[in-house]
């Protein structure tokens, strides 16, 4: 199986300022995900971070506003930019072990 | 048309009860699927894989119907701990897991 440890777990930030949302992994994964869970609703993507290259981002998410880097093969960063209300929610970064996909405990963003 | 649609529950049920669970996925060429588990405040865990032939472990048994595009969890002898919201998760043909809204259940004594 896999650890992840995420930090912050939790914060709650300002409109208009930004967070930077760090995920450690104990293993050395190619790929690493980051989901978005808003309040009530399930698990979104939003994008997919790759080792040595861009991310890959779904649609609706772009890079501006959610800039990622992958910087080793343990170790990715999610930045939320410009907060708005809209971002309070729960990010979770995710790997594949494997055939089992786990998830990190997640970070608890909450917008004023 | 969502991806994954699930039962919205909630499912109240007492003790030892039976309850069953369905998703449906719009994706005929989806290649896995599972089902999650997700605590209150909690990140999501894998419950268990389900295969067209079906699967169970202990309480709970899953099944796939690639025809109708349904899957199912039973949970049988409910127990308070198996109170959560369960996912219903597919894995598209683009490798991506594609996740439904969760049904939650609630096992009262």
């Amino acid at each position: 199986s896999a650890v992840i440890s995420q930090k912050p777990s939790r914060d709650i930030c300002q409109r208009g300022t930004s967070l930077t949302i760090q995920c450690q992994v104990d293993s050395q994964v190619t790929m690493m995900f980051w989901y978005r869970q808003q309040p009530g609703q399930s698990l979104t993507l939003i994008a997919t971070a790759n080792q040595g290259s861009e991310a890959t981002y779904e649609s609706g998410f772009v890079i501006d506003k959610f800039p990622i880097s992958r910087p080793n093969l343990t170790f990715s960063t999610l930045t939320v930019s410009n907060m708005s209300p809209e971002d309070s929610s729960i990010y979770l970064c995710s790997v594949v072990l494997g055939y089992e996909q786990f998830f990190g405990p997640g970070t608890r963003l909450t917008v004023l | 048309r969502k991806e994954v649609e699930q039962d919205p529950g909630p499912f109240n049920v007492p003790e030892g009860a039976t309850v069953a669970f369905n998703c449906t996925y719009s994706n005929s060429a989806s290649q896995s699927f599972f089902w999650y588990r997700q605590d209150c405040r909690k990140e999501p865990k894998l419950l268990m894989s389900v295969y067209s032939s079906g699967n169970e472990d202990g309480r709970f048994t899953a099944q796939l119907n690639r025809a109708s595009q349904y899957i199912s969890l039973l949970i049988r002898d409910s127990k308070l701990s198996d109170s959560a919201t369960y996912l219903c998760v597919v894995r598209g043909n683009t490798g991506k897991l594609i996740f439904g809204q969760g049904t939650t259940l609630q096992v009262k004594p």
